[in-house]
Parts: structure tokens; C-alpha cells; sequence
């Protein structure tokens, strides 16, 4: 069981917006703004698209957006594009030994 | 450019020991902890630990304790994970990663296949 909580998959259109949730504790995405968003398309490496929060690194196109209220995070992607379909983690800061928790990811599927 | 280059897949059979490197290049290795992260077949990603390429610290997943071990070579800007007392649910594709404890994980290795069989 992961520790943050994930919907297993969305779905949505070319050219409509989509958001996929995280939640957590007040230990972990409540707590801190270290809050990431991960993209992983089959056969390949996870992809870092947001860090705390809702930053965005270079090269991530501005379709991506993040964002955290209370102990739930959420990533916004506007304008889907076939292929934006992949797999999505996301991952936080937790005051608990580990330090890092992982989602148990969401699978987005562009209709 | 930064770059995570690790090495190829292995075959162990169960009881067995693996140790996984990732070649690192285009950054500061010792300003940059490193991240291991696995995947089982069909599953989501796993935080397996961290280790520090400036001092050695590392932080492990409570469920690898004593059986995972995370070292670095600074001379050669490589990482390595050992895991030992192999089973068949160690069976996934391990990534290491750059970044630790709040230090997102912006760059990826290509991952490496363990499979473990007998």
C-alpha cells in the first residue's frame, strides 16, 4: 500500500484539461512544499514535470501545472496531447524515516 | 549535460547478491545525493534510499534494511546499490536517480533489469 493515494486512472480529449489528485498526511504532502510529479511512458524512465509544488522545469511545457491544498496535491494538464498519455507518480517530503513517499500512480489515457 | 548511465541487466537466482552501478557525468557528483528507486513488473515506483555523494550518509527503506547496501566512488563518479539475500519479488527494473531528502529527482538512469529466478 503506498503511501500517498492516487486514482488509479483518468481519462480525457485532445484539447481538454484533466487533474490528477495526491493525498496525504499532515506529515508528509500537508506538511512541506516538496511536493513532485513524476511522468513515466511504458518501457521508459520516470520524467520529473513539477517540484515543489508547482514549479516546473525547464523544457516542461506550460500545460503542466501543480498545485496543494491541505494534505492533497494535484497535477493540471490543459490541452492534452496524445502524448501526454503515460503514467503519472507523484512524491513527497515526509517527516518519517524514509523521507521520500511515492504515489501508486495514476495511468492518464488520451481518448 | 547530465547524465546517469547504468549497467546491464542481471539474472541471480534466489539467496543470491546483485550490485547495480550508475555511472555519473556533467555535474558535481559530491554536491548531489543519489537516489535509488525500483520497480516491479506492472507495479509503481518504490523509494529504495538515498545516499550522499559528498559524505556517505545513507537513509534506507525500512523494509530493505540489512539487506540493501548503498555506496558511491567518488574517482570514478559512480553510485552502487548491492542487494543481497535475493527473492523473487526483488524482480524489477531499478533506477538510480539524482537527488535526496527534499531534493527532487531531476535526472534518471536508464534503469536496470534484475530478474531473479532459479
Amino acid at each position: 500500500q503506498s503511501a500517498l493515494t492516487q486514482p488509479a486512472s483518468v481519462s480525457g480529449s485532445p484539447g481538454q484539461s484533466i487533474t490528477i489528485s495526491c493525498t496525504g498526511t499532515s506529515s508528509d504532502v500537508g506538511g512541506y512544499n516538496y511536493v513532485s510529479w513524476y511522468q513515466q511512458h511504458p518501457g521508459k524512465a520516470p520524467k520529473l514535470m513539477i517540484y515543489e509544488v508547482s514549479n516546473r522545469p525547464s523544457g516542461v511545457p506550460d500545460r503542466f501545472s501543480g498545485s496543494k491544498s491541505g494534505n492533497t496535491a494535484s497535477l493540471t494538464i490543459s490541452g492534452l496531447q496524445a502524448e501526454d498519455e503515460a503514467d503519472y507518480y507523484c512524491s513527497s517530503y515526509t517527516s518519517s524515516s524514509t523521507h521520500v513517499v511515492f504515489g501508486g500512480g495514476t495511468k492518464l489515457t488520451v481518448l | 549535460q547530465v547524465q546517469l548511465v547504468q549497467s546491464g541487466a542481471e539474472v541471480k537466482k534466489p539467496g543470491a547478491s546483485v550490485k547495480v552501478s550508475c555511472k555519473a557525468s556533467g555535474y558535481t557528483f559530491t554536491s548531489y545525493g543519489i537516489s535509488w528507486v525500483r520497480q516491479a513488473p506492472g507495479q509503481g515506483l518504490e523509494w529504495m534510499g538515498w545516499i550522499s555523494a559528498y559524505n556517505g550518509n545513507t537513509n534506507y527503506a525500512q523494509k530493505l534494511q540489512g539487506r540493501v547496501t548503498m555506496t558511491t566512488d567518488t574517482s570514478t563518479s559512480t553510485a552502487y546499490m548491492e542487494l543481497r539475500s535475493l527473492r523473487s519479488d526483488d524482480t524489477a527494473v531499478y533506477y538510480c536517480a539524482r537527488g535526496w531528502l527534499q531534493i527532487p529527482l531531476d535526472y534518471w538512469g536508464q534503469g536496470t533489469l534484475v530478474t531473479v529466478s532459479s
